[in-house]
């Protein structure tokens, strides 16, 4: 079965400064990798998504991700952090061979950003 | 725009009774699920309809029951609600017939538990 850890529970970040939050994945195969933003009180948003291919994705809100294939992560990166980035961020991977999504997430990290 | 809809945003239900959360879509998605989330954790997977087949997780408590009548339509009942199932729940939606589909969630109900 698959699995996915995110070892920062809370990463605080001065705004402006670069982020990188990470993900690590266990799963037989190449997967198929996700993060999602969650703000306060809401669902969650994708941001970007990993199939196959380049390597770096970008998504939205200049949010990118880096697939590793040696190291099994798929680390959230953003050059310059703004105030409203403030959200919890989940890492998900999904099954391939179910016919339809399936997701597996992480706990989550809580990004907080001082001013 | 097409998106996922559920109502209420908020819930208040008292210990035992019975309370129902919905959740709509205007995406003509093939899969619903409903998710059960609990403070600083992760989104667990309670179930899924694709189409009109069910998919139950193996520890979702018999006290969760779901219906989905219709496409666009899902409901999530809750027979019994206990202290502990004071939750947000979420619902979300993705296309079938490929499983490299994102799933897109709804703003979810925060239900409380008197």
């Amino acid at each position: 079965a698959q699995s996915v850890t995110q070892p920062d529970i809370h990463i605080t970040v001065s705004e402006g400064a670069s982020l990188e939050l990470r993900c690590n994945y266990s799963y037989g195969a190449t997967p198929y990798l996700f993060w999602y933003v969650q703000s306060p009180g809401q669902g969650l948003q994708l941001l970007l998504k990993y199939f196959s291919g380049d390597t770096l994705v970008q998504g939205i809100k200049g949010f990118e991700a880096e697939f590793k294939r040696s190291q099994s992560s798929f680390n959230l990166r953003k050059p310059s952090v703004h105030w409203s980035d403030a959200a919890e961020y989940f890492c998900a991977v999904g099954a391939l061979d179910s016919g339809y999504s399936t997701l597996t997430f992480g706990k989550g990290t809580m990004l907080l950003v001082s001013p | 725009d097409a998106m996922v809809i559920q109502n209420p945003r908020y819930q208040v239900t008292q210990f035992g009774k019975p309370v129902t959360l919905s959740c709509s879509q205007t995406l003509n998605h093939n899969v619903m699920y409903w998710y059960q989330q609990k403070s600083s954790q992760a989104p667990k997977l309670l179930f899924h309809y694709y189409d009109k087949d069910f998919n139950n997780e193996a520890d979702t408590p018999d006290n969760f029951q779901s219906r989905r009548p219709n496409t666009s339509f899902c409901f999530l009942d809750i027979r019994s609600p206990g202290l502990g199932d004071a939750a947000m729940y979420l619902c979300a939606t993705s296309r079938g017939q490929t499983s490299n589909q994102p799933q897109h969630f709804g703003d979810g109900t925060r239900l409380s538990i008197l």
